[in-house]
């Protein structure tokens, strides 16, 4: 069965900081989405990774897959950054099914 | 910007009652899928649908669950003969392509919160 673990499951940073959320799986996967869960709950797309690294704006994904792990980073943070970052990803022998992390809630504070 | 539209957003229903939720994918998308996030808990995939069929489901997906498109735009969930465990936020979303595929970014609904009395 497919775990997928993220760190830190919290995480307070003052504005400006550098953050870094981590996310481990354990099978072998076709892809991995990094998310962002709004306070009201609704859930945004930021990245797709099959391989390599991402960069929008001030965040920036990476992914090893030989070493099953994936970090999302988010430079010069803000007070608007705080969510919950969710890491999910696709098995390589499931067609369609997304595997979930439990999150990460990100405070900034200004 | 094309997104997903999630209706109702917040649902209250006694138990055993039938609930349908409905959404709206992006038009020109290919692949639909459930998804529900008990409070406190992680998301958790229900079901994926491509070419009118299911494609995929989760244990979770039972007998008590269907999905349907009816009309060629709204894509619904129908939980039959709701229990109290059933309370979540209910997610749709859509995608150009399989969600591990290149191209196959997801785009979320809003969300429909389901509470079970």
């Amino acid at each position: 069965k497919n775990e997928v673990e993220q760190s830190p499951q919290n995480l307070t940073a003052q504005e400006g900081e550098f953050i870094t959320i981590n996310c481990s799986y354990s099978v072998g996967i076709s892809a991995l989405h990094w998310l962002q869960q709004h306070p009201g709950g609704g859930i945004v797309s930021l990245f797709m990774l099959s391989s390599g690294k991402k960069k929008h704006g001030r965040l920036i994904a990476t992914i090893n897959i030989q070493e099953k792990h994936s970090s999302l980073h988010i430079t010069a943070s803000h007070p608007r950054d705080s969510a919950v970052y969710i890491c999910a990803v696709m098995e390589e022998t499931s067609g369609s099914r997304l595997t979930f992390g439990e999150g990460t809630q990100l405070t900034v504070n200004p | 910007e094309p997104e997903v539209t999630q209706t109702p957003s917040h649902q209250v229903t006694q138990m055993g009652q039938e609930v349908i939720l409905r959404c709206v994918p992006i038009s020109n998308h290919l692949y639909f899928y459930w998804y529900r996030q008990i409070l406190g808990q992680k998301v958790e995939f229900l079901v994926s649908f491509y070419n009118n069929e299911i494609s995929e489901k989760s244990e979770i997906f039972d007998d008590q669950f269907s999905v349907e498109r009816p009309d060629g735009s709204n894509f619904t969930l129908k939980i039959r003969s709701t229990k109290l465990e059933d309370s979540a936020m209910y997610f749709c979303a859509s995608s150009p392509r399989l969600a591990g595929a290149l191209t196959g970014e997801l785009f979320f609904g809003e969300g429909s919160r389901l509470t079970v009395l």
